[in-house]
C-alpha cells in the first residue's frame, strides 16, 4: 500500500536554531517527492520537487534531502525564524498515473 | 494579482442547504482540483479536471458536484450538506497532471455546517 509517514508529528524550537523533519514513504513506483509548507489558515505551498536523481535541493534556508533507496526524505530548516512556524506536509508522487500521496504533516513551532 | 483565488472565504450554513464555492485561477493553467482538509489536517483530492475534462474523481458523495466552464474556473457545489462536510475546501491547479507539476493551491473555503 502507498504511504507516506513524517515524524515527528508536531516539533517545538527555539528561534534561530536548526531542525530537521523527517518523511519515509513506501511508494511504488516512484516518480517525485514534494515538502510543502503550510501557514495556519492558507493553503500549501511548495518548497522543494525532486526527482529520483536528485539526492539534495535548497530553497532559502530549506534544504531538502532523498535517499531514494532507503526511501527517506528529511527537510532541514537552518536558523529557524518566526515565520517558520506551520505544517510542513511530504508528498510523494506514484506510479505511471502519478498519483499524488500526501502525508499528515509535521506541526512546526517557532518561538521565541 | 491572486494566482488561484477562491470565494467564500467562509461559509457557514445548516444541515440540508445546497451551497457552491468558486475557483479561479490566472495562471493559465490547464489542470484545476479540489481539495477536502479535515479537523486532522489531512489533504484529500477530491476531483481533478484536465482542460474542463473531469480526470480524477475520488470516492466522493454524490451530493458533491464540480463544474468547469472553461479552464480557469472550478465550482464545487455541495446539495444537502451534512455535518460531516465541515472541513477546509482547497481549490488548485497545475501545469499538467499533479504528478509531474507544480500545484498552487488557494486560500482554502472553511466550510462550517450547523
Amino acid at each position: 500500500k502507498n504511504q507516506v509517514e513524517q515524524s515527528p508529528q508536531s516539533l517545538i524550537i527555539l528561534e534561530g536554531k536548526n531542525c530537521t523533519l523527517q518523511c519515509n514513504y513506501t511508494v511504488s513506483p516512484f516518480s517525485n517527492l514534494r515538502w510543502y509548507k503550510q501557514d495556519t489558515g492558507r493553503g500549501p505551498v511548495s518548497l522543494t520537487i525532486m526527482t529520483f536523481s536528485e539526492n539534495t535541493k535548497s530553497n532559502g534556508r530549506y534544504t531538502a534531502t532523498l535517499d531514494a533507496d532507503t526511501k527517506q526524505s528529511s527537510l532541514h530548516i537552518t536558523a529557524s525564524q518566526l515565520s517558520d512556524s506551520a505544517s510542513y506536509i511530504c508528498v510523494v508522487s506514484a506510479g505511471n498515473n502519478r498519483k499524488l500521496i500526501w502525508g499528515l504533516g509535521t506541526s512546526l513551532a517557532v518561538n521565541p | 494579482d491572486t494566482a488561484v483565488s477562491q470565494t467564500p472565504k467562509y461559509l457557514v450554513t445548516q444541515m440540508g442547504n445546497d451551497k457552491s464555492i468558486k475557483c479561479e485561477q490566472n495562471l493559465g493553467h490547464d489542470t484545476m482540483y479540489w481539495y477536502k482538509q479535515d479537523s486532522k489536517k489531512f489533504l484529500k483530492i477530491m476531483f481533478s479536471y484536465n482542460n474542463k475534462e473531469l480526470i480524477i474523481n475520488e470516492t466522493v458523495p454524490n451530493r458533491f458536484s464540480p463544474k468547469s466552464p472553461d479552464k480557469a474556473h472550478l465550482n464545487l457545489h455541495i446539495n444537502s450538506l451534512e455535518l460531516g462536510d465541515s472541513a477546509v475546501y482547497f481549490c488548485a491547479s497545475s501545469l499538467g497532471l499533479a504528478g509531474a507539476y507544480e500545484q498552487y493551491f488557494g486560500p482554502g473555503t472553511r466550510l462550517t455546517v450547523t
